[in-house]
């Protein structure tokens, strides 16, 4: 079975404080994704990777870098944390060559509250 | 753009009732349909999925088909239990993205 895991279930962090958000997979996946999930505004795509060091910018990637400098991992990262970025946080994984998405295996998501 | 409607929630049903929830889509190309569904507190989880047109797609009694002549994928399930109870959401596949809808929430009551 694939396995996508995050590094944390739950997190609280104040306001302006650098935050990291790990995810890994053993799958051997292209493609990695970064979502939030919010009610009522469903998933929103913040970043995604198609390789190693490669990233692509989704709907909503203000606020968030990323970082893929392995091919398992791919990393999350809210420069200066704002309350506006209270969330429930998805990681994603996915084969597929040339950027085409197959299906998408979900790590169990991180909630964050920022105070 | 790609994007996918899908019926509003939340939807109740005793069990053993037969589920429907529609979803409908608009896409260049050809993708790949999928439905995911996230139980209270986890991540999302496949469901079940289609890769071209009139392939149905099935897994623990749920089915769906991928019809390019409606542009739909309706989930259905002939008889919901409890343990349905969850946030299913209609998605597709292309290049370098997948487009979600917003979810349609299911409560099974016994």
């Amino acid at each position: 079975d694939v396995k996508v895991t995050q590094s944390s279930r739950y997190l609280v962090k104040r306001t302006g404080e650098k935050v990291f958000l790990e995810c890994v997979q053993d799958m051997d996946h292209e493609n990695m994704f970064w979502y939030r999930q919010d009610p009522g505004l469903g998933l929103r795509l913040i970043y995604f990777s198609y390789d190693v060091k490669m990233k692509e910018k989704g709907d909503i990637p203000e606020g968030y870098s990323v970082s893929r400098e392995k091919k398992e991992r791919f990393s999350l990262i809210l420069e200066s944390a704002s309350t506006n970025q209270t969330s429930m946080y998805l990681c994603a994984s996915s084969s597929g060559l040339a950027g085409f998405v197959h299906e998408q295996y979900f790590g169990p998501g991180t909630r964050l509250t920022v105070t | 753009g790609d994007s996918v409607t899908q019926m509003e929630g939340p939807v109740t049903l005793s069990e053993e009732a037969f589920l429907t929830i529609n979803c409908t889509y608009t896409a260049t190309g050809y993708p790949s349909l999928f439905w995911y569904v996230q139980y209270p507190g986890e991540g999302l989880q496949l469901l079940l999925k289609a890769t071209k047109a009139d392939d149905k797609g099935s897994n623990k009694g749920f089915e769906a088909t991928y019809r390019k002549e409606t542009t739909s994928f309706h989930l259905e399930k002939g008889s919901v239990q409890v343990s349905d109870s969850a946030v299913y959401f209609c998605a597709l596949g292309g290049y370098q993205k997948v487009t979600f809808g917003t979810g349609t929430k299911l409560q099974v009551i016994p």
